[in-house]
């Protein structure tokens, strides 16, 4: 298996832009996470989705952030507008049972 | 409040060394548990878990941690560090299986040569 899959892995973006971060989550796994890190704030959870329904998304900063989850293979999430506070590493994770989660390379999203 | 906590933000051991990272928990019953490494750049990886059974789980890397019920705790240790091993480690709780998961600051490992 190849594991999560994450695109791109880095992105350099201007204040204002649209950013569509994707994720493949590992087959068979009907959990899909999407955290976000930073040194300020560590790891946090944004969102996550139970068989491609969102669940908690208590942890999207604001409206500017969204998620879909399509289908059980593919999710995105998006900001838009993106603002430079925005720059993080992004995450992405997938577990067959909502506990035991397998994460992704991640995305370096810089917002200039 | 449910919560996870890793009093130590930043370790530094020197190469063959042992380790002991620490982890508490503040939960009503015993919940899932878990280490997490992260190694620069890299998403996380998964060191170790426990559910039930032995308090003494084994993971990969060489790692260990014990369950201590009476202490909440799940302390992370290794006999002797390689500088590999230098990364920052999350311990992570779930209450019951369809909970969503609750990760520790994490404590940056530091080798010494």
């Amino acid at each position: 298996d190849a594991g999560v899959i994450q695109s791109p892995r880095h992105e350099v973006t201007e204040m204002g832009q649209e950013v569509t971060l994707r994720c493949k989550p590992i087959s068979g796994h009907d959990y899909l996470f999407w955290y976000r890190q930073t040194m300020m704030r560590g790891l946090e959870l944004l969102i996550y989705f139970n068989n491609n329904v969102p669940i908690d998304d208590s942890g999207m900063p604001e409206d500017r952030f969204s998620a879909k989850m399509p289908n059980a293979s593919f999710s995105t999430l998006k900001i838009q507008p993106s603002e430079p506070r925005d720059s993080a590493v992004y995450f992405c994770a997938s577990s067959p049972l909502g506990n035991e989660q397998f994460f992704g390379p991640g995305t370096r999203l810089t917002v200039l | 409040a449910q919560s996870v906590t890793q009093p130590d933000i930043h370790i530094t051991v020197s190469e063959g060394a042992s380790l002991e990272l620490r982890c508490n928990y503040s939960y009503g019953a015993t919940p899932y548990l878990f280490w997490y490494v992260q190694s620069p750049g890299q998403g996380l990886q998964l060191l170790l878990k426990y559910f039930s059974g032995d308090t003494l789980v084994q993971g990969i890397k060489g790692f260990e941690a014990e369950f201590k019920r009476s202490q909440s705790s799940f302390n992370l240790r290794k006999p002797s560090v390689h500088w590999s091993d230098a990364a920052e480690y999350f311990c992570a709780v779930v209450l019951n299986r369809d909970d969503k998961i609750i990760f520790g600051k994490g404590t940056r490992l530091h080798i010494l040569p």
